[in-house]
């Protein structure tokens, strides 16, 4: 089955400093998602991007599918960005349902 | 709008003991999952359903059984709780299937955390 890969597995900033979030996966994917899970363990879709690039606020995500990885951008980071951020990817033999990589946990410090 | 609701959040059980978890969505969503969580492995589906009444498995479905007897309810049942199966556990629903739209996205509950002795 495919593979979903994230970069780093654990990151800590200091609050104000930017970082990139890697996600790769070993084959064709139809679609990508990027969720935060917040200390508390509440899952928020961030982006849903199959391809191309968008931005929300601080955030913004870039999915280059033919060279099969994801990239989320947080800029000027805040305490309120810390969790752990999933990509989940799905293949075309998965019927219609996501597979999730193992995450990158991320500590912003005041 | 409560959008989708797990109970309860925390349990402990005994090998050997059954229980049910309850899933509730208010959002009038076609699809829905169960997925488990558990450390440095992101989330792996259990089961899932594209509609009332219908359900399939997904990753890890062995030691697991679900139902969807009305739309807005997916419940996921335990018949012989193992200690593999501490977990936190997510369920989740969507408008469509998952991946054909762009507007279709993962709406999740908080989770509930099992733990079986």
């Amino acid at each position: 089955g495919i593979q979903v890969e994230q970069s780093p597995p654990d990151l800590i900033l200091q609050e104000g400093a930017n970082s990139t979030l890697r996600c790769n996966f070993s084959d064709s994917v139809n679609n990508l998602q990027w969720f935060h899970q917040n200390p508390w363990g509440q899952l928020i879709n961030l982006f849903y991007i199959p391809s191309g690039t968008k931005q929300n606020g601080r955030l913004s995500a870039t999915t280059v599918a033919t060279e099969r990885y994801s990239l989320l951008y947080i800029s000027s980071s805040q305490t309120t960005d810390s969790g752990v951020y999933f990509c989940a990817v799905d293949p075309p033999d998965y019927g219609q349902n996501f597979v999730f990589g193992p995450g990158t946990r991320l500590s912003v410090l005041p | 709008n409560a959008g989708v609701t797990q109970t309860p959040k925390f349990r402990v059980l005994k090998t050997g003991q059954s229980m049910t978890l309850l899933c509730a969505q208010d959002m009038n969503h076609e699809y829905m999952y169960w997925y488990r969580q558990d450390p440095g492995m992101g989330l792996r589906l259990i089961h899932y359903s594209v509609g009332e009444g219908t359900t399939a498995k997904g990753e890890v479905p062995d030691g697991y059984n679900v139902s969807r007897l009305k739309k807005q309810n997916f419940l996921l049942g335990l018949e012989s709780a193992a200690p593999s199966q501490t977990s936190v556990y997510f369920c989740a629903s969507s408008q469509l299937a998952v991946v054909r739209s762009g507007a279709n996205v993962l709406t999740f509950g908080a989770g509930s955390r099992l733990t079986v002795l």
